[in-house]
């Protein structure tokens, strides 16, 4: 399973726009990457999946550039609410009955 | 339910007793995962279930752990002999595994504590 890497932690402000960044260089052909929230004494919360190029949905839009060896989260004009870890996993899709990875994450902190 | 449930939400129990972690997975969800997760890290994967049978348990650490989901829908994760270490919060994910892109669903945890 492909390994990722991203920052431990990142501060911003209110109505800014986020990005994060996860390395994964030893992504293969048939893995994913997805994008986990986990707030404060519950469990992760899915946010976006994707294989390549941009994907987009109402809480983030996630960059894959062409060689996958890295993503990016975009957070658009975040709010205190967002504040939270933000994990970065790579794999094959679930159907492929294979175990989701995380990392140690990156503590996102916004202030006012 | 709407959700992965997981019982008890709180467990504390003394060192080298048994315990036992229920988790009701969402209905029709043929995947079922269990993780563990210690202040200040990430989940740690310890099993996965894909209908009835383990399809990997590499995660689980020891022989003390050991995980059952006999009609392939609620499972429980059973802790023999428990130590302090095993002091943590027990999330349960489930999938629905007919789609090539699909998320896994967590419950809210047990927050297991040996003294």
């Amino acid at each position: 399973l492909a390994k990722t890497t991203q920052p431990i932690s990142m501060d911003s402000y209110e109505g800014q726009e986020v990005n994060i960044t996860c390395s994964h260089n030893n992504i293969a052909t048939n893995d994913y990457i997805t994008w986990y929230q986990q707030f404060p004494s519950q469990g992760p919360r899915f946010i976006i999946q994707g294989y390549k190029t941009k994907v987009t949905n109402e809480v983030a839009s996630l960059f894959i550039p062409a060689d996958r060896k890295s993503s990016t989260l975009s957070l658009p004009r975040v709010s205190l609410s967002d504040t939270a870890v933000y994990y970065c996993l790579v794999g094959p899709p679930y159907s492929s009955a294979s175990k989701i990875i995380f990392g140690s994450g990156t503590r996102l902190s916004i202030r006012p | 339910g709407a959700g992965v449930s997981q019982t008890p939400s709180n467990k504390v129990t003394e060192k080298g007793k048994y315990v036992e972690l229920r988790c009701d997975p969402i209905s029709g969800h043929t995947a079922l995962y269990w993780y563990r997760q210690s202040l200040g890290q990430g989940p740690e994967f310890l099993i996965y279930f894909q209908g009835t049978g383990a399809a990997d348990d590499s995660g689980l650490p020891n022989d003390r752990f050991f995980a059952v989901r006999p009609e392939g829908s609620v499972s429980t994760l059973k802790i023999q002999r428990t130590e302090r270490g095993d002091s943590a919060v027990y999330l349960c994910a489930s999938s629905l595994e007919d789609s090539m892109n699909t998320e896994a669903f967590f419950g809210q945890g047990t927050r297991l504590t040996v003294v």
